[in-house]
């Protein structure tokens, strides 16, 4: 059964950091490309970031850009989410996202995992 | 960057109607990037339609998707008591990220 388990969520403070981490498993990993997107309280999804498949590329809404770090470890099946200079605007679910490789679209979500950033 | 508009906002409509919900590109794009997802409250959204047309694996036939250019659209044929919810439209992009729609809600 394939599986998105997000961690690492939690209350922060302005400008703060935290790193977020999505375990996968029932698929190869390898095979596929890896994405965040957010949802803040009552409003709609927000694309985040991308990694590619051996995480030698990554791409980044423009929203995070320069704040937040995407990566992927490969011999653990896990997904990060390094993000820093944290605002109240990137107060959110943020969602694990599996890429459904053969285009492009995003085929298999996280539950998610909390963001608070307090002021 | 290329802007996705979805309407109506929210569709009233009954068990058994037909629902068709619109989603338009501030400029020309590929159907091949673009997709439809499903969100009911308090669970991640589901995957309906990619490529513009292809229904995704489990996906009843009642949705279809269609459309070309700037216009494309998501029709439920007969709604169900569990098509009640948020649907968003999305278009991957030549800058290699993806754009939501702001959503078009389905209620009873």
């Amino acid at each position: 059964e394939l599986q998105l388990v997000e961690s690492g969520g939690g209350l922060v403070p302005f400008g703060g950091s935290l790193r977020l981490s999505c375990s996968a498993s029932g698929f190869t990993f390898t095979d596929y490309a890896m994405h965040w997107v957010r949802q803040a309280p009552g409003k709609g999804l927000e694309y985040v970031a991308s990694v590619t498949r051996k995480g030698d590329n990554t791409y980044y809404a423009d929203s995070a850009k320069g704040r937040f770090t995407i990566s992927r470890d490969n011999s653990k099946d896990m997904l990060f989410l390094q993000m820093s200079s944290l605002r109240t605007e990137d107060t959110a679910v943020y969602h694990c996202v599996k890429d459904l490789g053969i285009a492009a679209a995003l085929n298999f979500w996280g539950q998610g995992t909390l963001v608070t950033v307090s002021s | 960057d290329i802007v996705l508009t979805q309407s109506p906002g929210t569709l009233s409509l009954s068990p058994g109607e037909r629902a068709t919900l619109s989603c338009r590109a501030s400029q020309s794009v590929s159907s091949s990037f673009l997709a439809w997802y499903q969100q009911k409250p308090g669970q991640a959204p589901r995957l309906l339609i990619y490529g513009g047309s292809s229904r995704a694996t489990g996906i009843p036939d009642r949705f279809s998707g269609s459309g070309s250019g700037t216009d494309f659209s998501l029709t439920i044929s007969r709604l169900q008591p569990e098509d009640f919810a948020v649907y968003y439209c999305q278009l991957y992009g030549s800058s290699r990220r993806f754009t939501f729609g702001p959503g078009t809600k389905v209620e009873i």
